[in-house]
């Protein structure tokens, strides 16, 4: 186990809706990467937190955001769901924030299907 | 072009058989490359890191070729239990710390 957590597991949305995922870092570790794997694809990058602010994002339109809280948790925000957005959300954990310095530790991700 | 580059497969080989995976990326300033493992319906896992000098680990072979952009994972002595998907990974260090992977090589393993 990696000792990062990602709530829900499974999740079905209607387009249009609105949606909140969580992630609980693995203990000691201060930053998070969120990904999108679609099916049949790698994992794409969405963004990262860094001691609660934003240190990067991908190629994802604004509809798509997020927060790190205190504790390094980590929510991911998708509003204005779209049938694209069908896929496995993982988070990643990590420690440094300023290069790839530890492995990432990956929840088991949360399914969400959009219909 | 994407950043990252793979072989989808699939690669179906016997047990004991030697089988290798490549990939390309298209970032030369990139600092730090992977391969992880993706079992059907979980989270990628890190196999193993890959060094400009080639590193092994058991059966398990990772190259870095700088000046091709290429990597390579060699897997000798294939086990049922190495069925899974391999993904390459590239981290370009350009400030955001994200990892590129590729769309993955899937592995099924034949007794």
């Amino acid at each position: 186990e990696t000792g990062v957590t990602q709530s829900p597991t499974h999740l079905i949305k209607t387009r249009g809706q609105q949606v909140t995922l969580r992630c609980s870092s693995q203990s000691g570790h201060n930053t998070v990467s969120w990904y999108q794997q679609a099916l049949g694809q790698g994992p794409q990058f969405i963004f990262q937190y860094y001691r609660e602010e934003e240190n990067g994002r991908g190629n994802f339109p604004p509809r798509f955001s997020g927060l790190q809280f205190p504790n390094y948790s980590s929510e991911l925000n998708v509003n204005a769901l779209e049938l694209d957005d069908s896929a496995l959300y993982l988070c990643a954990s990590s420690h440094g924030g300023r290069g790839w310095d530890t492995e990432a530790f990956f929840g088991q991700g949360t399914r969400l299907t959009v219909v | 072009r994407k950043e990252v580059e793979q072989d989808p497969g699939p690669f179906n080989v016997p047990e004991g058989a030697t089988v290798a995976f490549n990939c390309t990326y298209s970032n030369s300033a990139s600092q730090s490359f992977f391969w992880y493992r993706q079992d059907c319906r979980k989270e990628p896992k890190l196999l193993m890191s890959v060094y400009s000098s080639g590193n092994e680990d058991g059966r398990f072979t990772a190259q870095l070729n700088r000046a091709s952009q290429y990597i390579s994972l060699l897997i000798r002595d294939s086990k049922l239990s190495d069925s899974a998907t391999y993904l390459c990974v590239v981290n370009p260090q350009t400030g955001a710390n994200n990892l590129f992977f590729g769309t993955g090589t899937r592995l099924t393993v034949i007794p």
